[in-house]
């Protein structure tokens, strides 16, 4: 069974740089679109962007000057930095695993960031 | 940047009636549509991808149908557990989300 989990700090620093990592266990790396979502509080979905096995990213056009999502096999594991964060940028972050035309069927739980000082 | 427009906001129902969800692009998506269920304090779920399709273990009550702009999400009979916020997406070359439909007792 294929499973997801995000880690990282839980808060950061307006200004700075919010890195997040996610840990897929349970399956492999290969031919799948690793993807990027957040949620703020009581709002809805925003798609940030992906990754491809391959190494070929695309990202959300708002984010786009912003955001780096980089891949490492070797462990198993895809990562979002997402620099300059404003309270704006508060939300739960989840990552997930698209194939394509098949939807996003593996998410992890999620995990909130807070922007303050 | 498509946008994809859910309505209505809020569907107040009850078990065992149907509900009826609709979301709309602002062009063309061809079938590239997916359907997702969020419950509070939950990752959303996949329902419906490619518009039509079941993902594995979905309930036959839950159908997808539409086409190009105009796309609907079927629940043929509420259970209880079918409450929750529903979401839209579209998969061209990036990805959006429509606002959600919240499905209420």
């Amino acid at each position: 069974q294929v499973q997801l989990h995000e880690s990282g700090p839980g808060l950061v620093t307006p200004s700075e740089t919010l890195s997040l990592t996610c840990t897929v266990s349970g399956g492999s790396i290969g031919d799948y679109y690793w993807t990027w979502i957040r949620q703020p509080p009581g709002k809805g979905l925003e798609w940030i962007g992906y990754i491809f096995f391959s190494g070929n990213t695309n990202y959300n056009p708002s984010l786009k000057s912003r955001v780096t999502i980089s891949l490492d096999t070797s462990k198993n594991q895809f990562s979002l930095k997402l620099s300059s964060v404003t309270a704006a940028d508060t939300a739960v972050y989840y990552c997930a695993r698209e194939r394509w035309l098949a939807g996003i069927d593996y998410w992890g739980p999620g995990a909130l960031v807070t922007v303050s000082s | 940047e498509i946008v994809l427009t859910q309505s209505p906001a809020t569907l107040s129902l009850s078990p065992g009636e149907r509900a009826a969800l609709s979301c709309r692009a602002s062009q063309s998506i061809s079938s590239y549509l997916a359907w997702y269920q969020q419950k509070p304090g939950q990752a959303p779920r996949l329902l419906i991808y490619d518009t039509s399709n079941r993902a594995t273990g979905i309930p036959a009550r839950f159908s997808g149908s539409g086409s190009g702009t105009d796309f609907t999400l079927t629940i043929s009979s509420l259970e209880p557990e079918d409450f929750a916020v529903y979401y839209c997406q579209q998969r061209t070359y990036q990805a959006t989300f429509g606002g959600g439909t919240k499905v209420e007792i």
